[in-house]
């Protein structure tokens, strides 16, 4: 079972390139969630997906693009690199929370480190 | 505003010693706390989930505590091993527009030394 997984997992871009950062969860949850963590910080939300489709801005989500045509994949796009993206992302998935039902888990990816020069 | 604030930011212990690492938020309406272990290099991964009517809650040599009176939590690790060095990060979960959102801590980076 191989959770979610995360390609590439380290790559460096120069300013004004852009990427796709991709994310795939073989576990069949519906929720799927990309975060990014810099140095010192709390992970904050860029995008999250609720279903197939369906996909919902986050706290910082300029700069990204998502799209979410399967339940297994959600992948995060930077179009136009700017050095402020460098980060390390992490895409996440997990059950649909529902009342009485709060402690569904989150299953997070190893992360992809990206370098904008 | 929701936040979370971890204390101490970084620790230093010998192995076999116990520490406690803290976690006060500020989060509302509060849905659920969680602690997670980020080995350098890797995702969180969950160590423990607590709701409001938790006071405490083990995973091993972790425990979990929960004051929801006075918004702390603290994560306390007995007897710790050479691979307890990570970040251990505390997350607390709230109720937005239907959907479950996370507030992150910025973690407490904890290096066990031999």
């Amino acid at each position: 079972n191989a959770g979610v997984t995360q390609t590439p997992k380290f790559r460096i871009l120069k300013i004004g390139q852009s990427m796709t950062l991709q994310c795939t969860q073989d576990m069949n949850h519906n929720y799927m969630y990309w975060y990014r963590q810099d140095p010192g910080m709390g992970l904050k939300l860029i995008y999250y997906s609720v279903g197939a489709g369906i996909t919902d801005k986050g706290e910082v989500p300029n700069g990204y693009n998502v799209s979410r045509s399967t339940t297994e994949d959600f992948p995060l796009r930077l179009e136009l690199a700017a050095p402020s993206q460098t980060s390390v992302y992490f895409c996440a998935s997990s059950y649909p929370p529902r009342e009485g039902r709060e402690n569904y888990g989150y299953t997070f990816g190893s992360g992809t480190r990206l370098t904008v020069v | 505003k929701n936040q979370v604030e971890q204390s101490p930011q970084s620790l230093i212990i010998l192995e076999g010693k116990n520490c406690t690492l803290q976690c006060n938020y500020t989060v509302s309406p509060f849905s659920n706390l969680r602690w997670y272990k980020q080995d350098t290099g890797r995702g969180p991964v969950s160590l423990t989930i607590m709701t409001f009517s938790e006071n405490t809650k083990s995973n091993g040599r972790y425990t979990a505590t929960l004051d929801a009176d006075t918004k702390q939590s603290s994560l306390h690790i007995t007897a710790s091993q050479l691979s307890d060095s990570a970040s251990y990060i505390c997350v607390v979960s709230y109720v937005s527009g239907g959907y479950n959102k996370l507030i992150f801590g910025a973690g407490t980076r904890l290096a066990v030394h031999p």
